[in-house]
């Protein structure tokens, strides 16, 4: 299953509203997780059934989706937000990731 | 606190073999999934191989199929990676990571392989 994510990268300022789509090649119900990856760090996980936040993690992130579309919001940015994000399907293997969506500083 | 620390990596040339190790606190690495996930140097995620919770059904992508080997140790709550016949194309950072049926919830910090001449 491909998972394509976009945009592969984009530029924002801190307490903007961002938005990142990834589309799977087939239906995967709800079987996608998001994890969050700042330099040098270990992949965060932050939502996983597409729509439910993982323990700890901020509010302003929300996901939604199902079938072959979804969406990772994160809402008024904070500077530690500045990360690249990747969405993963736990439907089948072979597990995938899509490519990912860097998050810069504007 | 549950945690899980890679260890092994290092440069090796191609056609040797190399075997990574995470080991596990915090939890009892048998009641889980267990995954390996590998990240080329400035490139994205790629999963590797996962030994299920009940160490049978052993799975791994299919560009390492034949070459690399996931097991565990549960006396010693330990999982391993031996990678046989490596390839440059292996040269990345190795995670070793805790699977649930819906995402993998705790990483290692990374373990970097380099195959090179």
């Amino acid at each position: 299953i491909q998972l394509t994510q976009s945009p592969s990268s984009l530029s924002a300022s801190v307490r903007d509203r961002v938005t990142i789509t990834c589309r799977a090649s087939q239906d995967i119900s709800s079987f996608l997780a998001w994890y969050q990856q700042s330099p040098g760090k270990a992949p965060k996980l932050l939502i996983y059934g597409a729509s439910t936040l993982q323990t700890g993690v901020p509010s302003r992130f929300s996901g939604s989706g199902s079938g072959t579309d979804f969406t990772l919001t994160i809402n008024s940015l904070q500077p530690e937000d500045f990360a690249t994000y990747y969405c993963q399907q736990v439907n089948s293997y072979p597990l995938t990731f899509g490519g990912g969506s860097k998050v810069e500083i504007k | 606190q549950v945690q899980l620390v890679e260890s092994g990596g290092g440069v090796v040339q191609p056609g040797k073999s190399l075997r990574l190790s995470c080991a596990a606190s915090g939890f009892t690495l048998r009641t889980y999934d267990m995954h390996w996930v590998r990240q080329p140097p400035g490139k994205g995620l790629e999963w590797v191989a996962v030994i299920p919770y009940d160490g049978t059904n052993t799975k791994y992508t299919d560009s390492v199929m034949g070459r690399f080997a996931i097991s565990r140790d549960t006396t010693k709550n330990t999982m391993h990676l031996q990678m046989n016949s490596l390839r440059a194309e292996d040269t990345a950072i190795y995670y070793c990571a805790r699977g649930r049926p819906s995402d993998m919830d705790v990483w290692g910090q990374g373990t970097t392989v380099t195959v090179s001449s």
